[in-house]
C-alpha cells in the first residue's frame, strides 16, 4: 500500500503565486524526501528532511515535516512557468528492510504554472 | 560527477516478445541500484533493488526479472512480455549506506508500449 499520499492531486496557479503541496503517511520514517518529475522524463531529487528536523529550505522550497501528524508540506514560493512538472513526496519506513533502501512513493501533485 | 544512463528511452513490442532494458551508471562505485514502474499518473512501484553483483530483491513477482552482471549495470528482462508490462520504466542509483539518508538519482526512463 502506498506509504505517502500527495494532497492536492493537482493544482494550477498563476506565476508569481505560491504553491502548497502536502504529504501524509502512515507509519513512523526515518526521512521523507520530495521529488519533481518533468512530463515523460525522470525524478529528480529536490530535498531530504530528516525525522528529527521540522523544516528546511532549498532556495524557492520551503519543507516542512509534522511527525505527530505524520504529514509534511512542500512550498514553492514565487512560482515560474518552469515549476510545471509533477511533485513526489517520498518515504524511507523505519519498519523498511535494512537490506538496500525501500523508498515507497505517493501517486504524485500535477503542478501546472500559468504564465 | 555522476550520470546514469538508460536505454532505450521509447520501446514498443508485441505480446510475447522478450525484454531488455539497460541501465548504467558512471562517476560512482558500490551503488544500490534500482528498477521502478510508474504508471499514467500514478506514483513509483519498487520492482527490483540491488545492493551488489549478482544481488537482487524482488519487490513484486511477476513476469520481470533483474540481473547485475557488472557493479554499474542493471538490466530489467522479461522472456514472454504481457499487455499488463506496459508502462514507464525507471532505473535509479543511490550511495551505499549503512543509513537511509541518501537520495535516488533517476535516469530518464523508457516509455514500454507492450501492443
Amino acid at each position: 500500500s502506498q506509504q505517502g499520499e500527495e494532497d492536492p492531486q493537482a493544482l494550477s496557479i498563476q506565476e508569481g503565486e505560491n504553491a502548497t503541496m502536502n504529504c501524509s503517511y502512515k507509519t513512523s520514517i526515518n526521512n521523507l524526501q520530495w521529488y519533481r518529475q518533468n512530463s515523460g522524463r525522470g525524478l529528480v531529487h529536490l530535498i531530504l528532511i530528516r525525522s528529527n528536523e521540522r523544516e528546511k529550505h532549498s532556495g524557492r522550497l520551503r519543507v516542512t515535516l509534522d511527525t505527530s501528524k505524520k504529514s509534511s508540506s512542500l512550498l514553492i514560493t514565487a512560482s515560474r512557468a518552469a515549476d510545471t512538472a509533477s511533485y513526489f513526496c517520498a518515504t524511507d519506513s523505519r519498519s523498511g528492510k535494512n537490506y538496500g533502501q525501500n523508498f515507497v512513493f505517493g501517486p504524485g501533485t500535477r503542478l501546472s504554472v500559468l504564465p | 560527477s555522476q550520470t546514469i544512463h538508460q536505454w532505450p528511452a521509447t520501446l514498443v513490442q508485441p505480446v510475447g516478445s522478450p525484454l531488455s532494458l539497460e541501465c548504467t551508471v558512471e562517476g560512482t562505485s558500490n551503488p544500490n541500484l534500482y528498477w521502478y514502474r510508474q504508471a499514467a499518473g500514478r506514483g513509483l512501484q519498487l520492482l527490483f533493488y540491488s545492493v551488489g553483483i549478482g544481488q537482487i530483491s524482488s519487490e513484486v513477482p511477476q513476469n520481470l526479472s533483474a540481473s547485475r552482471p557488472q557493479d554499474r549495470q542493471f538490466i530489467l528482462s522479461s522472456k514472454k512480455l504481457l499487455l499488463s508490462d506496459s508502462g514507464f520504466y525507471l532505473c535509479a542509483w543511490s550511495v551505499r549506506t549503512t543509513g537511509s539518508n541518501s537520495p535516488l538519482h533517476f535516469g530518464n526512463g523508457t516509455r514500454l508500449t507492450v501492443t
